[in-house]
């Protein structure tokens, strides 16, 4: 098993709908999880950070943990297309707390 | 620096060069990473270095790549006899507590090995 898990989509929903990605964990004791944008040709940039079960909103952003199952994901409200870009699950490896093991991520396209 | 710098932004170069890639992190950091990418492909770690301890070498795909942090600041990541396959973007990252405030990446070094 994979240690951080995304379906590597394309996923695409259209303008204005909500757009939910999601990412599995396999180590149960991380602790910290984020949230990264990446367009293409450029590089990575955090969006979204989470630690508690939950929902953690900032705008149209909502990160989402279950640390029971290992499941972490993020939905976008009124996607926009300036939202389109692959987007990069990362979580801390449980024992180090300064390294973070990232997923391959989930490209969105979000059509006008 | 208000975020990470590398340079260059871009590099060619013939295949057995050696390069080196230089990442300067935002100030106080201490932390930093070296991460590649490759065409279409995820996030490989590389190399962590934190404060003063030993770096994290795990990651280095083989003993031509090294890398050394200098005063806790300005990295550099040298890649000996350059190979094809060493084509890739390669992101540094800083962090003042990953497990809290996670990374921020350079604008990366795009790599072409002819």
């Amino acid at each position: 098993q994979k240690e951080v898990e995304q379906n590597s989509g394309p996923l695409s929903v259209p303008e204005g709908a909500i757009a939910s990605l999601n990412c599995t964990y396999s180590d149960r004791g991380s602790q910290s999880f984020f949230w990264y944008r990446q367009y293409s040709g450029k590089s990575p940039e955090l969006i979204m950070s989470i630690y508690s079960n939950g929902d953690k909103e900032d705008g149209r952003f909502t990160a989402q943990l279950n640390k029971a199952s290992q499941y972490v994901s993020l939905l976008i409200r009124d996607s926009q297309p300036s939202d389109s870009a692959t987007y990069l699950c990362a979580v801390n490896r449980g024992g180090s707390q300064g390294n973070l093991i990232f997923g391959k991520g989930t490209k969105l396209s979000v059509k006008p | 620096g208000a975020g990470v710098s590398q340079s260059p932004s871009n590099k060619v170069t013939e295949k057995g060069k050696d390069v080196e890639l230089r990442c300067d992190p935002i100030s106080g950091h201490t932390a930093l990473y070296w991460y590649r990418q490759s065409l279409g492909q995820g996030l490989e770690f590389l190399i962590y270095f934190q404060g003063n301890s030993a770096p994290d070498k795990s990651g280095l795909p083989s003993d031509r790549f090294s890398a050394e942090r200098t005063g806790g600041s300005v990295s550099t990541l040298t890649i000996q006899r350059t190979q094809q396959e060493d084509s890739a973007v390669y992101l540094c990252a800083s962090s003042l507590q990953a497990l809290y405030y996670g990374y921020t990446f350079g604008s990366g070094t795009r790599l072409t090995v002819v």
